[in-house]
Formats: structure tokens, C-alpha cells, sequence
């Protein structure tokens, strides 16, 4: 699976949007971005994923870029209860499923 | 609602005292995983089961070992716990190895070797 980079930490005030970004400059064609969180001391929960169009759901929206190296998370409003450890995972379409973590970007959200 | 649940969430042994951990899903999912997350690190793949397909990580120690008697429960057993295998341990399941197959977690049993 391709490698990830993303910031260690970032802070959103309350009530704004935060944009949490990630690169993947090895992507190949046949990967998956997947995002999922951890909040502390709970599973990791699934938010989204995307191939290269960009997707939304009732969590976040994700934005890849054109050619596909990096992409953007993002939280139209952020809560208290976002407070939480985000990864971006890139996935083989076919072959291994194992979800391979990086450290992840803990995101901070601020009253 | 239908979900993936972890007994206990602590778990506390002794050194070298067999140890087992249950996972349960209602999720009807074909594919069930188990995760090591030690503290403050990202959670890594032990193995997974696809039904009764049992695939091991090529980097998990033998100490660790797994059942799956149905498709609802999958067991942890770790043999000899020792003092690094203090961590959360999480299960996962996915309906199936199907390509944009979304893994789902439990809230995860924190285990305590002393």
C-alpha cells in the first residue's frame, strides 16, 4: 500500500470548518483514500472513501485532487465530539484488505 | 442496531496466563479482523478470518492465535501474554474482501499484562 503523510496535530475553533489534508504522492491507479477516525479510547469509525471523483456523505466531504497525490477531509462544521485521531488510509481496490494505519493527524476542536 | 461488540473492554492478566478475547458481531459479515493498537500507536492487522479462511500476518507472533466457531464470534487467544503485549486489541469486520469493502470496529478490550 502506498504511504501517507499528514500533519501530526491542527486545532479547529468550534462551529468552523476544518480541513484536515493528506498526501499520498505514490498513489497508483487502482487505490482507494479511505478516512476513518478514532475517537479516544473507541474503535476507529469509518467517515469515507473515494477513487477520484470527489465524494460527500452526511460525515465530511473528499476532495481529491486531479492527479491524485493528495486530498483534503473535510468537516463542514466541526464539534466537540469531532475531537479525534484522523487517518487516511489508501487501500488496494483488489488484493490485501488489511487496513494499513499511518500515525494519523489528532484534531483538536476548540470551544 | 446491528454492530461489532467487544467483551470485556479490560481485561487484566498475568505474565505468561493464557488469555482470551471475544468479539462478537450482528452484522451477518463474512470477514472478521483483529487489531493490536498499543499506546499512542496506530492500529496494526494481526489476521482475519474470511469465513472459516483463516490469514495470518506474516509479522504476528505465534503467540497469538484465533477462532472464529461461527460467523458471529471470533476469538483472540494470546498464549503467553507478556509485558509488551499490554494494548488495545480491536476487532473489525467487513461484509466481504470485495474491492470499497468498509471495515467496521468495536470500541476495542484494553489488555493489561502484570
Amino acid at each position: 500500500d502506498a504511504k501517507t503523510t499528514q500533519p501530526t496535530s491542527m486545532d479547529c475553533a468550534e462551529g468552523r470548518a476544518a480541513n484536515l489534508p493528506c498526501n499520498h504522492s505514490t498513489i497508483s491507479g487502482n487505490e482507494y483514500v479511505y478516512w476513518y477516525r478514532q475517537i479516544h479510547s473507541q474503535g476507529p469509525q469509518y467517515i469515507i472513501h473515494g477513487l477520484k471523483n470527489n465524494e460527500t456523505n452526511e460525515m465530511a466531504s473528499l476532495i481529491i485532487t486531479e492527479d491524485r497525490k493528495s486530498s483534503t477531509l473535510i468537516l463542514p462544521h466541526a464539534t466537540l465530539r469531532d475531537t479525534a485521531v484522523y487517518y487516511c488510509i489508501v487501500r488496494l481496490i483488489q488484493g490485501a484488505q488489511k487496513l494499513v494505519f499511518g500515525q494519523g493527524t489528532r484534531l483538536t476542536i476548540n470551544p | 442496531d446491528a454492530m461489532v461488540i467487544q467483551n470485556p473492554r479490560y481485561q487484566v492478566t498475568q505474565f505468561g496466563k493464557p488469555v482470551t478475547l471475544s468479539c462478537s458481531q450482528t452484522l451477518n459479515h463474512n470477514v472478521m479482523y483483529w487489531y493490536q493498537q498499543k499506546s499512542s500507536q496506530a492500529p496494526k492487522l494481526l489476521f482475519h478470518y474470511y469465513d472459516k479462511d483463516f490469514n495470518n500476518e506474516a509479522d504476528t507472533p505465534d503467540n497469538f492465535q484465533s477462532r472464529r466457531p461461527n460467523t458471529s464470534f471470533c476469538f483472540l487467544d494470546i498464549r503467553s501474554p507478556g509485558l509488551g503485549d499490554a494494548a488495545m486489541y480491536l476487532c473489525a469486520t467487513s461484509r466481504d474482501l470485495a474491492p470499497g469493502e468498509t471495515q467496521y470496529f468495536g470500541p476495542g478490550t484494553r489488555l493489561l499484562v502484570l
